[in-house]
């Protein structure tokens, strides 16, 4: 299958300070790319939806000032947490989906970061 | 709104035994229907989907998944369970919203196989 590749796989920050997560699409062309978040024991909560060349639509309830997704590429997508603090503290997972009929492409997942803000 | 349900939290099983991770949704119009699997502090790794076609599907590791109109159902089922197969399991059903297609999650249903 398609590989996604994350960056890093574990940060530990102080509070307040930024903290930006890499997702690229290592075999494939990906014009979207979704950004979730997941907690303890929890499902996934999709954050955005990131679209290359163009601006970043966000999930209710999600800060598009405090988690800058930025997608300047076919094939990276970076997620920036910004004055992070503890509460920010979570696993991060990518995923981008390949092409297929409309909406039938499976995602493809990448292995995740996990911030700690201490 | 659009949903997707997986009751149970954690479903146990012997090696050997037949498992079956329920998985319930609730879309307007045709569902588009998937199944992933996380193992611990990884990402998710597609198993199978159902876009139309046949109601039984087959995917990866011996996985397959029956989808029933009737009962708004997409249960992911395997003949004999592997204690490899112990891992977080995911019903998703893709959505069309105003930003285009997207991805909801059920819950996730922990799975364990015991020796």
């Amino acid at each position: 299958g398609a590989v996604v590749s994350q960056h890093p796989s574990r940060v530990i920050c102080k509070s307040g300070t930024s903290v930006k997560i890499e997702c690229r699409s290592l075999d494939f062309q990906a014009t979207t790319m979704f950004w979730y978040r997941q907690f303890p024991k929890k499902s996934l909560m999709l954050m955005a939806t990131s679209n290359e060349g163009s601006k970043a639509t966000y999930e209710q309830g999600v800060e598009k000032d405090k988690f800058l997704i930025n997608h300047a590429s076919l094939t990276l997508s970076t997620l920036t947490v910004t004055s992070a603090h503890p509460e920010d503290s979570s696993f991060y997972i990518c995923s981008a989906r390949t092409s297929g009929r409309r909406g039938t492409g499976e995602l493809f997942f990448g292995e995740g970061s996990r911030l700690t803000v201490l | 709104a659009q949903s997707v349900a997986q009751p149970e939290d954690q479903v146990n099983v012997a090696e050997g035994n037949p498992l079956t991770v329920k998985c319930t949704y609730s879309v307007s119009g045709n569902p588009y229907l998937f199944w992933y699997v996380q193992y611990p502090n990884r990402g998710l790794q597609f198993l199978l989907k159902y876009i139309t076609g046949d109601n039984l599907v087959k995917g990866s590791y011996g996985f397959e998944a029956e989808f029933n109109k009737s009962q708004t159902s997409f249960h992911l089922k395997k003949p004999s369970a592997l204690v490899s197969d112990s891992a977080l399991y995911f019903c998703a059903v893709r959505v069309m919203d105003t930003g285009g297609f997207k991805t909801i999650f059920g819950a996730g249903t922990r799975l364990f196989v015991k020796a």
